[in-house]
């Protein structure tokens, strides 16, 4: 089946800590974004990338960094200097329009939720 | 700059009765705009699009949306409400020119008591 898959599930970090959150596709899409979720807060945006090796930030990346090595994938580091990293991330890809914008919707994995310890 | 504004954090309907989820949009130009349905610990699921053409788009699950330029309103219906479809529902917009990420709503959480 085709999709997108987010692991871990559930990771914890500890005080100074950097972690990394993968997410993984096989949509064969050329798009793919992180969002991070708090309550009351709806989705936010982290970094995107359009085409391997290259990325934009999003509205909050500071603390965060990526990499788009693979066109299947999209892994998000939260690093250290990310004071308040407890949120629910939700990664997503979607198709690339070859001018103006897609009108296809993103497709979403099922998260990973993050907490300190 | 694009933006969305869901006006209602919380809608609550018996089973039975029609819904509604209210979503308004901002864009420069003209709008794609879509609904997604989100259920807890779980990703965003896609319900339905609008891009162009008929001004009621119908979805998954039962679901439809009015597409009002005049109002720039794009807000969810279904004509009777099921316990299982109590979730949390965004709206997103993207404007048709320049390659952009969605812009979500911050949500509204919608609660069908039986």
């Amino acid at each position: 089946d085709g999709g997108i898959t987010q692991s871990p599930k559930y990771l914890f970090r500890k005080e100074g800590q950097n972690v990394t959150l993968s997410c993984e596709q096989n949509l064969n899409h050329d798009a793919m974004y992180w969002y991070r979720q708090d309550p009351g807060q709806g989705l936010r945006l982290i970094y995107y990338s359009q085409i391997v090796n290259d990325f934009q930030k999003g509205d909050i990346a500071e603390g965060y960094s990526v990499s788009r090595e693979k066109k299947e994938s999209f892994p998000l580091t939260v690093t250290s200097a990310q004071k308040n990293p407890t949120a629910f991330y939700l990664c997503a890809s979607s198709t690339k329009a070859d001018r103006g914008s897609s009108n296809q919707p993103q497709h979403f994995g099922d998260g990973t939720r993050l907490s300190i310890l | 700059a694009q933006s969305v504004a869901q006006p209602e954090d919380q809608v609550n309907v018996a089973e039975g009765n029609p819904l509604t989820v209210k979503c308004t949009y901002s864009v420069s130009g003209n709008p794609y705009l879509f609904w997604y349905v989100q259920y807890p610990n779980r990703g965003l699921q896609f319900l339905l699009k609008y891009i162009t053409g008929d001004n009621l788009v119908k979805g998954s699950y039962g679901f439809e949306a009015e597409f009002n330029k005049s109002q720039t309103s794009f807000h969810l219906k279904k004509p009777s409400a099921l316990v299982s479809d109590s979730a949390l529902y965004f709206c997103a917009v993207r404007d048709i020119l320049g390659n952009t990420p969605l812009v979500f709503g911050k949500g509204t959480r919608l609660s069908v008591i039986a």
